[in-house]
């Protein structure tokens, strides 16, 4: 079985503090996702990795960078968290390359700006 | 723009009763569409997909969704509900690319 795994359940970070959210996908996917999700808006893309070093801005990049490395690894960054970052953030990998297929999902990751 | 709609933001209906989840995409060129299921304290969970063929799809659970390309629609039905059932679902769509655009969810409430 595909297996999304993000490095943390809860987070509460503080303002101003520099944040890094880590997801690990095993199936050796080309693609991977970071989203956010608010009740009522649904899941906000907010970067798109389709290869090593490769991204490209979802439709809510401000506040936030990633970096993918390796393959299997890719992360998202608050610069400088603030308040309004306090989200549920979703990880998930699909396999690209045309072939568009579904995407695994991980647990998510509940932050708490405080 | 490229987006997903989904016009219900909760759907309250009685166990046993069949329920109509619907959800609309903006453009007409190729499209990929799924629904995720997600319930409480969970990850999203793949219910069902379609890619190309039939555009009648069986998911789990005793779900299905029919694809109307004329309307831009991809509308989820099950005939008979289960308290189970409760979770939020959402709509997604791989339009020209490989990003996935979410919809906004619907919750579906099931009372005995």
């Amino acid at each position: 079985d595909v297996k999304v795994t993000q490095s943390s359940r809860y987070l509460v970070k503080r303002t101003g503090e520099k944040v890094f959210l880590e997801c690990v996908q095993d199936m050796d996917h080309e693609n991977m996702f970071w989203y956010r999700q608010d009740p009522g808006l649904g899941l906000r893309l907010i970067y798109f990795s389709y290869d090593v070093k490769m991204k490209e801005k979802g439709d809510i990049p401000e506040g936030y960078s990633v970096s993918r490395e390796k393959k299997e690894r890719f992360s998202l960054i608050l610069e400088s968290a603030s308040t309004n970052q306090t989200s549920m953030y979703l990880c998930a990998s699909s396999p690209g390359g045309g072939m568009n297929t579904e995407a695994f999902f991980g647990q998510g990751t509940r932050l708490t700006v405080v | 723009a490229q987006s997903v709609t989904q016009l219900d933001s909760q759907v309250p209906v009685f166990e046993e009763a069949p329920v109509e989840l619907r959800c609309n995409y903006s453009s007409s060129v190729s499209v990929y569409l799924f629904w995720y299921v997600q319930y409480p304290n969970q990850g999203l969970q793949l219910l069902l997909k379609y890619l190309s063929g039939s555009t009648l799809v069986k998911g789990i659970n005793g779900f299905e969704a029919e694809f109307n390309k004329s309307q831009t629609s991809f509308h989820l039905r099950k005939p008979s509900v289960h308290i189970s059932d409760t979770a939020e679902y959402f709509c997604a769509v791989i339009f020209n690319t490989d990003k996935l655009i979410f919809g906004t969810g619907t919750r579906l409430q099931v009372f005995p």
